[in-house]
């Protein structure tokens, strides 16, 4: 198993313009979840979803679209980038109801984004 | 979600036990405490969760206070490769339920 795959590793925009980092995972988790991580300063939710069809909203999701139509993969879109949207971007999976420890979050290696 | 407090930073002498504090005075009744680490600019890492008992597993032990309102993760022999951002984090018990990361404490291991 790969486990959670990012890509792009690193990423640097313009402002205004569009991207999608990629966030794909081999361990047939229900639950997937984005998170931004800015210099010295912890985790937060961006957005989430709990199955195939459906996402919902965490912390700070402005700016930000997600869609999940597969189980394996979660897209981040950023529309119209901003400089106040460089940060490290982590993906995240866990397994849904009756599988391995609930609330244990498999995390990808991150993808740092710079917006100019 | 309930809050939790960490101190911002902790030293531990390579070897010795290393006690990080969390307070959590909101909790409920059907929330959790885990713990997370961060390595660096790595993804963080899952340690360790509990209700109310104690619980030790390969990494470490969490010791939660019977009011439930503070927790202790305790790494029995810190080294140098423990240093890292620990995360205490309160969450409810259904596997859709939100991971909602604090600041954490960064603890320093030396030598």
């Amino acid at each position: 198993n790969a486990g959670v795959t990012q890509t792009p590793k690193f990423q640097v925009l313009k402002t205004g313009q569009s991207m999608t980092l990629q966030c794909a995972q081999d361990m047939n988790h229900e639950y997937m979840s984005w998170y931004r991580q800015d210099p010295g300063m912890g985790l937060r939710l961006i957005h989430y979803s709990v199955g195939a069809g459906i996402t919902d909203q965490g912390e700070v999701p402005n700016g930000y679209n997600v869609s999940r139509s597969t189980t394996e993969d979660f897209p981040l879109r950023l529309l119209s980038a901003a400089p106040s949207q460089t940060s490290v971007y982590f993906c995240a999976s866990t397994p849904g109801a009756g599988g391995g420890r609930p609330g244990e979050l498999f995390f990808g290696e991150g993808s740092r984004l710079t917006v100019l | 979600d309930a809050k939790t407090t960490q101190p911002t930073s902790m030293d531990c002498a390579e070897g010795r036990a290393a006690n990080l504090p969390c307070n959590h005075s909101t909790i409920s009744g059907n929330e959790y405490v885990y713990w997370y680490r961060q390595i660096h600019s790595q993804g963080p890492q899952y340690i360790i969760h509990g209700l109310k008992n104690n619980e030790t597993n390969e990494m470490a032990s969490l010791i939660i206070t019977e009011d439930r309102k503070s927790s202790t993760l305790i790494l029995p022999h810190a080294t140098l490769r423990d240093t890292a951002v620990y995360y205490c984090i309160v969450r409810g018990s259904y596997n859709t339920d939100k991971l909602i990361f604090g600041t954490g404490t960064r603890l320093q291991v030396f030598p």
